[in-house]
């Protein structure tokens, strides 16, 4: 099973400011990769799919890089709603397997 | 628009089993599958398998074989998801998801189901 470890666990950082998530992956996913965002209360928002194409709705400012291991998710400039949690998700063909990360919290500073 | 609506919440006791159903509208119900997602209270998202609404397929999640069960019934765009032997530890919010364009990436989400496993 492809184990996703996310870091650092919680990110404080001020409106306006760079915030760059991590998502490592114990073995390759190739760009078999999505990110979301979850405040409290919601149910989790798709952000980027297979590794770095926005979804729809998705504001420029949230971007995604990455390839086989090590990917990243950079929130450009911060606005007071990007506070929440990010999960990192890959989905694996052999086996047929979906995991997540354990989570980022992005707070404020 | 799409829509994933669930069933509401539920409280049971050890042992028992429990039944979230998925209602979906606003796309052809056969045309993608239905996966369950479950969330423990302050805890992270965890993938427990899919269905596929046209034939009835499923894939579930290696941890929870043998306890669980997702069926559907395309008469009324439903989907469900059965987990039984109980533990305090299947306390958690029960999501149901679909993806969008890209299969395994999940765009829509239901509401979530919380179900309380308590003696």
């Amino acid at each position: 099973e492809i184990v996703l470890t996310q870091s650092p666990a919680t990110l404080s950082l001020s409106p306006g400011e760079r915030a760059t998530l991590s998502c490592r992956a114990s073995q390759s996913v190739t760009t078999y990769l999505a990110w979301y965002q979850q405040k409290p209360g919601q149910a989790p928002r798709l952000l980027i799919y297979d590794a770095s194409h926005r979804a729809t709705g998705i504001p420029a400012r949230f971007s995604g890089s990455g390839s086989g291991t090590d990917f990243t998710l950079t929130i450009s400039s911060l606005e007071p709603e990007d506070f929440a949690i990010y999960y990192c998700q890959q989905r694996s063909h052999r086996p047929l397997m979906y995991t997540f990360g354990q989570g980022t919290k992005l707070e404020i500073k | 628009q799409v829509q994933l609506v669930q069933s509401g919440a539920e409280v049971k006791k050890p042992g028992a089993s429990v039944k979230v159903s998925c209602k979906a509208s606003g796309y052809t119900f056969t045309g993608h599958y239905i996966h369950w997602v479950r969330q423990a209270p302050g805890q992270g998202l965890e993938w427990m398998g899919w269905i596929n609404p046209d034939n009835g397929d499923t894939n579930y999640a290696r941890k929870f074989q043998g306890r669980v069960t997702m069926t559907r019934d395309t008469s009324i765009s439903t989907a469900y998801m059965d987990l039984s032997s109980l533990r305090s530890d299947d306390t958690a919010v029960y999501y149901c998801s679909r993806p969008g364009g890209t299969p395994g990436f999940f765009d829509y989400w239901g509401q979530g189901a919380l179900v309380t496993v308590s003696s």
